[in-house]
């Protein structure tokens, strides 16, 4: 079975200031999906950015950007110029491809509260 | 605008009732999902559907029921066999496609009188 690692319960963060949330994941998948989700206190789900196992490229939206190491099973994401509507709890996701009755599921972290100062 | 409609948005259960909480979606989306969440953690899955009238298990099922009659529903009855009920429910959905990202609801915030 899958599981997806979040190891800082919290974060935090200057406005302005860039931070890295790290998630780490365990799977014997060769293709695969990543995910990184947004949850702020309305408690909606966001997605933030994804990224496909089978690219290289690491994955960019606008001021999120991934660091994607297939090797070493890690999926951080870098906020940039991180603003006040940046504070949320944030979860890494896992979703296979292997096919059969697995497919689509996904696989959460516990997840990293992130704070950001003024 | 499409979305996903979870409703209600807060229920109370008494002990030994069933309650159903309801998810709609008018994404045309073949693909629907429950997960449940608890204070400080991260969602788990309880039951999804690929397909309308079929439905799998997810991790945490026992307790639970669902049904898929029709594609744009998903409802999802917590039993009086949950014995710890009390938690956040969101649904999701999707296109079959794996490239497809999850949308999910509002969510449902469930108590134990």
């Amino acid at each position: 079975a899958q599981t997806v690692t979040q190891s800082q319960p919290e974060m935090s963060v200057q406005e302005a200031e860039t931070v890295t949330l790290s998630c780490t994941y365990d799977t014997s998948e060769s293709d695969y999906y990543l995910f990184w989700y947004k949850q702020p206190p309305s408690r909606q789900m966001i997605l933030v950015i994804r990224q496909e196992a089978y690219k290289q490229q690491n994955a960019t939206e606008n001021r999120f950007s991934v660091n994607f190491q297939k090797a070493a099973k890690s999926f951080s994401l870098k906020i940039s110029d991180s603003q006040l509507g940046d504070a949320a709890m944030y979860f890494c996701a896992y979703r296979g491809n292997a096919g059969g009755t697995s497919y689509g599921k996904l696989t959460f972290g516990q997840g990293t509260i992130l704070t950001v100062h003024p | 605008d499409g979305g996903i409609t979870q409703s209600p948005k807060y229920l109370f259960r008494k002990e030994g009732q069933n309650v159903t909480l309801s998810c709609e979606q008018n994404l045309n989306h073949d693909a629907m999902y429950w997960y449940r969440q608890d204070p400080g953690q991260g969602l788990r899955l309880i039951y999804y559907s690929q397909i309308v009238n079929d439905f799998q298990k997810g991790d945490i099922a026992e307790g639970y029921s669902v049904s898929r009659e029709k594609k744009e529903s998903f409802p999802l009855t917590v039993t009086s066999a949950q014995k710890n009920p009390t938690a956040f429910y969101l649904c999701a959905s999707s296109r079959a496609s794996i490239l497809k990202p999850q949308h999910f609801g509002d969510g449902t915030r469930l108590s134990i009188l």
